[in-house]
C-alpha cells in the first residue's frame, strides 16, 4: 500500500533563511510526487510535481523539491523564505502504474516564517 | 477563468439531518474528486469521477455517504443521518488531464459542523 509521511507538524524559519519541508513516501515502483500549499482561508494550490527526468523539480513561488529514490524522499525547499510563504504544505504520492485512482496526501506541515 | 466553486461555504446542521454539498468543477475538466479534511489532519480521499466511467467510491467511510455527478459536470456529495464525527471541511478538486500525473485544482471547501 502506498503512504506518505510528513514528519514535522510545524517548521519555523526566519525570513531570508533557507527552508526545508520534509516528505517521505512508500509506494511500489516509481511514484508521481506532488506538493500542494494551503494559504489561510484559501483552497489548496498546486506547487510542483515530479514525473520523470531531472530529480530537482522547480515550481511556483521559488519553491523546488528534490526526488531522492534511495531515500524515498521528496523534500520541499526554498533558498530564501518570505513571510508570505507561511502556510500549510501537503506532500502527495500516487502510484505510477496502478489502476487505483487515489492520490494519498500527507498530514501536512505548517510553515511559519518570522520577520 | 473561474476556478472550482463549492457551496455552501459553511453548513451547520443537527445530528441526524441529511446534508448536500455542491461542487462546480472548472469547465471542461473531466476528473472530479471529493476529499475530507478534519482539523489538524491531512486530506482523506472520498470519491473520484472520471468522465463517464463508474466512480471510484472506495474512500467513502460509510453507506451514509454518497455522491453523484450529473452531466459530467456538477457534483453533489450527500451525507445522510449526519454524525458529529462528520464535522470537517469537504474539499472538491477537478483535473483537466487524464492519467495519474495530473495536478488537481481545488475549491475553497465547505466547512460542515454537526451539532
Amino acid at each position: 500500500a502506498q503512504s506518505v509521511a510528513q514528519p514535522e507538524d510545524q517548521v519555523n524559519v526566519a525570513e531570508g533563511n533557507p527552508l526545508t519541508v520534509k516528505c517521505t513516501y512508500s509506494v511500489s515502483g516509481n511514484p508521481y510526487l506532488f506538493w500542494y500549499v494551503q494559504y489561510p482561508n484559501r483552497g489548496l494550490q498546486f506547487l510542483l510535481k515530479y514525473i520523470t527526468g531531472d530529480n530537482l523539480v522547480k515550481g511556483s513561488y521559488g519553491f523546488e523539491a528534490e526526488f531522492n529514490k534511495s531515500q524515498t524522499s521528496f523534500h520541499l525547499k526554498k533558498p530564501s523564505a518570505l513571510v508570505s510563504d507561511s502556510a500549510l504544505y501537503f506532500c502527495a504520492v500516487r502510484e505510477r502504474y496502478s489502476s487505483a485512482s487515489k492520490i494519498i496526501f500527507g498530514s501536512g506541515t505548517r510553515l511559519s516564517i518570522r520577520p | 477563468g473561474a476556478g472550482v466553486s463549492q457551496s455552501p461555504s459553511n453548513k451547520v446542521t443537527e445530528k441526524g439531518k441529511d446534508v448536500e454539498l455542491r461542487c462546480d468543477p472548472i469547465s471542461g475538466h473531466t476528473a472530479l474528486y471529493w476529499y475530507r479534511q478534519s482539523l489538524g489532519q491531512g486530506l482523506e480521499f472520498l470519491i473520484y469521477f472520471q468522465g463517464n466511467s463508474a466512480p471510484d467510491k472506495s474512500g467513502l467511510p460509510s453507506d451514509r455517504f454518497s455522491a453523484e455527478r450529473t452531466g459530467g459536470s456538477v457534483s453533489t456529495l450527500t451525507i445522510q443521518r449526519t454524525q458529529q464525527e462528520d464535522s470537517a471541511v469537504y474539499l472538491c478538486a477537478s483535473s483537466g488531464q487524464t492519467g495519474f500525473s495530473a495536478e488537481q485544482f481545488f475549491g475553497p471547501g465547505t466547512r460542515l459542523t454537526v451539532l
